[in-house]
């Protein structure tokens, strides 16, 4: 399939783990976005990439979580010695620019569950 | 920060009436979106809305953009069991670069 793929689906963490998600988007798109989405909630933005530069953080709850996309191309999430809180499901989406006329495609998630 | 509130939050109806829901913000968007999701999946891009007072038509599905472009509203007609899901408006800042999506409408039809 040519959709954005995120990996794990499911991830069950114990509180105070170490976990990192993974998006690989539509190949060619320069732009890459994660979002948080609480159950019941709209999705929350988190950060975005223009090819390996990460141009805005300014949704990421805290200095535990940390993205990147060295090559321009897959994105890893991190978060750092998980929260409860931190539960929720983990949204990748890409695009094939910038603006309003470049769609953003979205991948299934990842449902992190912390215990 | 812009705000966007979806009105009602949860909606359940019989296979076959009619539904509108509302997409409000107290800020200007330069465009609107409206998202569907379902169960276990990404959200769907179903339409987008540019210019102020813009009406526009997916099957049962009409989708307009207020005036002042703060709010928005989606119309479903005759609905049916497949249009159940998560709707969810989205709009852009002005840069173009972001969206900010509202906490959603969770549409059930019953048949």
């Amino acid at each position: 399939g040519a959709g954005v793929s995120q990996s794990p689906r499911y991830k069950v963490a114990k509180r105070g783990q170490d976990v990192a998600l993974r998006c690989d988007p539509i190949s060619g798109h320069v732009s890459l976005f994660w979002y948080q989405q609480a159950l019941g909630q709209g999705p929350e933005f988190l950060t975005y990439f223009q090819n390996e530069a990460q141009l805005d953080k300014s949704g990421l709850p805290s200095d535990r979580f940390f993205a990147e996309r060295p090559e321009g191309s897959v994105s890893t999430l991190k978060i750092q010695r998980t929260q409860q809180e931190d539960s929720a499901v983990y949204l990748c989406a890409s695009s094939s620019g910038q603006g309003i006329y470049s769609p953003l495609h979205f991948g299934n998630g990842t449902r992190l569950t912390v215990t | 920060t812009q705000l966007l509130e979806q009105s009602p939050q949860f909606l359940s109806i019989q296979e076959g009436e009619n539904l509108t829901v509302y997409c409000n913000s107290s800020s200007v968007f330069s465009s609107l979106q409206w998202y569907r999701q379902e169960p276990g999946e990404g959200p769907v891009l179903l339409v987008t809305v540019v210019t102020g007072g813009e009406v526009k038509k997916l099957k049962r599905l009409t989708f307009q953009f207020g005036d002042a472009r703060k709010d928005s509203s989606l119309h479903i007609t005759a609905a049916q069991p497949g249009d159940t899901g998560l709707y969810l408006c989205a709009g852009h800042n002005n840069a173009g670069n972001m969206l900010t999506f509202g906490g959603g409408t969770r549409l059930m039809v019953k048949p």
